[in-house]
């Protein structure tokens, strides 16, 4: 079981509104990554970093931002939410020092957020 | 909750059979495949991986085969078991220039009669 932590799990919110959503892994990883995925759907990368005061966008255009001030914790921010922004948002960890092809994702559990 | 998963394909298998699940990738220069299992409510887990230079991995239960001609990955499940339903994504490394990035496949839902 991967030490990988999303909080919070179910998040329903009002257009508008300015949200962040939570990261943590205790397991020292330098790589982390989000990925959004709607129901039945693929996962689509974000966002990711190759370690603190890195970030880099990733395949699927986002309006959220990322920080990587500690290793341990990679925060998402959506400055303004709306509907189109409700899906599942999972965060990843891998122990990989720097770009390398054979490594493997660790996933947190998933925030699931609804913007009304 | 349960992802609706409406566009899901799914493979209904009769517990204690064995289930076999494939995958499509897109991208012939991809050198490292994964398979993740996703529980309802939970984020994906790590089945087994393959590397390019091989066609065939054994885990527990599970095997992962690789045929890079047609560009298609498959997981077999022995003895399909009720705690293996879930829905399993195949996931690809498009990078082998070192730029890490991965791409999912749609995902397969297995469901496990009694």
């Amino acid at each position: 079981e991967a030490d990988i932590y999303q909080t919070p799990r179910y998040l329903v919110i009002g257009t508008g509104k300015k949200i962040t959503l939570e990261c943590s892994q205790t397991m020292g990883h330098d790589k982390m990554y989000w990925y959004q995925q709607d129901p039945g759907m693929e996962l689509h990368l974000i966002h990711y970093s190759y370690g603190v005061n890195s970030t880099e966008k990733g395949d699927l255009s986002s309006e959220s931002t990322v920080s990587r001030i500690r290793t341990e914790h990679f925060p998402l921010t959506l400055e303004s939410a709306r509907p189109s922004h409700t899906s599942q948002y999972l965060c990843a960890s891998s122990e990989s020092k720097a770009p390398a092809t054979n490594e493997k994702l660790f996933f947190g559990s998933g925030t699931q957020l609804s913007v009304l | 909750g349960e992802s609706v998963g409406l566009h899901l394909p799914t493979l209904s298998v009769q517990e204690g059979d064995n289930s076999i699940i494939n995958c499509a990738y897109s991208n012939s220069a991809s050198d490292y495949f994964i398979w993740y299992k996703q529980e309802s409510g939970k984020g994906p887990q790590f089945i087994i991986d393959i590397r390019s230079n091989m066609d065939k991995r054994q885990g527990q239960r599970v095997t992962v085969l690789l045929n890079k001609t047609v560009k298609h990955l498959s997981l077999q499940i022995a003895a399909t078991q009720p705690g293996d339903s879930a829905v399993y994504f195949c996931a690809e490394n498009i990078s082998p220039s070192g730029t890490y990035k991965y791409i999912f496949g749609t995902g397969t839902r297995l469901k496990v009669l009694a």
